[in-house]
């Protein structure tokens, strides 16, 4: 089945550290996307990209970086620059329709 | 500025009751999306319905239904007879051409609905 898988599932970073949360899809699409979604603020787009080797900031891009190298994968990397990473991370693709495909999600904790 | 509203953040009812979701949004674009997404403690966002700017038909699927205005902005989501495997956060989403030129998604602050049994 075509679909997106976001691993790992649960990760924990020590302050200072940075970590990759990776995002890989079978699904054939153009356009990939990072969220961030803290309680009560909805989802906020960190990172996207529209086709292999570009991507945009979003809204909230600050303290991560992006590399999309391959189509099937959009891995983002939290840097020790982002002050408050606990949060809950999701990716989407989307193909000709404007709807998106969502991962399952990574829970990242500091420690 | 596109904008999603979503002025219930808890809701809880007893289980078969009916519930209606709120949701107004803005924007200026002449065409766009709406869409609900169901968030269950899992994590994933499940796909509800999407609806375009064009197409005012509410729609009814089992039991749920969606109530789209454009005249108010507004594009509400019920649940019929609720049930407990409803209990979950639902958000509701608008895509529309964004300054940037490509259809980008704007969030609302999800609703966490709590049915109890």
């Amino acid at each position: 089945d075509g679909g997106i898988t976001q691993s790992p599932k649960y990760l924990f970073r020590k302050e200072g550290q940075n970590v990759t949360l990776s995002c890989e899809q079978n699904l054939n699409h153009d356009a990939m996307y990072w969220y961030r979604q803290d309680p009560g603020q909805g989802l906020r787009l960190i990172y996207y990209s529209q086709i292999v080797n570009d991507f945009q900031k979003g809204d909230i891009a600050e303290g991560y970086s992006v590399s999309r190298e391959k189509k099937e994968s959009f891995p983002l990397t939290v840097t020790s620059a982002q002050k408050n990473p606990t949060a809950f991370y999701l990716c989407a693709s989307k193909g000709g329709s404007p709807g998106y495909t969502f991962g399952s999600g990574t829970r990242l904790t500091v420690v | 500025a596109q904008k999603v509203t979503q002025a219930q953040t808890e809701i809880s009812v007893v289980e078969k009751e009916d519930v209606t979701l709120d949701c107004v949004y803005e924007t200026r674009d002449t065409t766009y999306y709406l869409f609900w997404y169901k968030q269950p403690p899992s994590g994933e966002l499940v796909f509800l319905i999407r609806r375009n700017s064009f197409d005012e038909q509410n729609e009814i699927s089992g039991r749920y239904s969606w109530n789209f205005q454009k005249s108010t902005s507004s594009f509400n989501f019920t649940i019929t007879a609720s049930q407990v495997v409803d209990s979950a956060v639902y958000f509701c989403a608008l895509s529309d051409l964004s300054t940037s030129g490509t259809y980008k998604y704007i969030f609302g602050t999800g609703t966490r609905l709590k049915v109890l049994a």
